[in-house]
């Protein structure tokens, strides 16, 4: 079975700062897909960026980029230039190919940029 | 990208009844799935949702519980039926992009209260 690590329950950014959401991952599937979800207060799942396990590039999206390291198994989100805004819950996700795509969540990282 | 909407987006319950939540998509879309959020929780899987069959369930989730259907490729509903307060969550439905299997979309949620 899957299974997803975010070991930061929370974590602080001063506004313009860059910011690493770590998020680990186990399965034995060689071919999966990762997720980045950002949960604002009004409880809506945003999509933010995707990568897969094939992809030999790092996704990026806008001010939001995936550290991929496939041998490490984890897939951080890094942020850049911190917006007030962008404080949220975030989950990381996954999916297996061939499992129907239901994603496997882990626990969240409440972000909070600071002034 | 997906438009996804849901009715309704909260209500307040007795214990005992049953809430039928709705999902409509604006475009055909192979897999709808069915997640829930407990209060300060991650998201989990409830069941998929299969257009013409009987709704695929994740452990712990039966179908006597949350009954779905799936009439079309752009309609769903999840109902929580005989509800006690342990089921106050966030109810949300996602669905595979039609572009590819790179994303999935996520609906705004139900809020679901139950007194």
């Amino acid at each position: 079975a899957q299974k997803i690590t975010q070991t930061q329950p929370g974590m602080f950014v001063q506004e313009k700062e860059a910011v690493t959401l770590d998020c680990t991952y186990d399965t034995s599937d060689p071919s999966y897909g990762l997720f980045w979800y950002k949960q604002p207060s009004s409880g809506e799942m945003i999509f933010l960026i995707y990568q897969g396990s094939y992809d030999q590039q790092n996704a990026t999206e806008g001010r939001y980029s995936l550290n991929f390291q496939k041998a490490r198994k984890s897939a951080n989100l890094v942020i850049s230039a911190s917006q007030l805004g962008d404080s949220a819950m975030y989950f990381c996700a996954m999916s297996l190919t061939g499992g129907g795509n239901k994603l496997t969540f882990g626990t969240g990282t409440q972000l909070k940029v600071e002034l | 990208s997906a438009v996804i909407s849901q009715k309704p987006s909260r209500d307040i319950c007795q214990r005992g009844t049953s809430l039928t939540i709705q999902c409509q998509v604006d475009s055909q879309v192979t897999m709808m799935f069915w997640y829930r959020q407990q209060p300060g929780q991650s998201l989990t899987l409830i069941a998929t949702a299969n257009q013409g069959s009987e709704a695929t369930y994740e452990s712990g989730f039966v179908i006597d519980k949350f009954p779905i259907s799936r009439p079309n490729l752009t309609f769903s509903t999840l109902t929580v039926s005989n509800m006690s307060p342990e089921d106050s969550s966030i109810y949300l439905c996602s669905v595979e992009a039609v572009r590819g299997r790179e994303t999935q979309y996520f609906g705004p949620g139900t809020r679901l209260l139950v007194l």
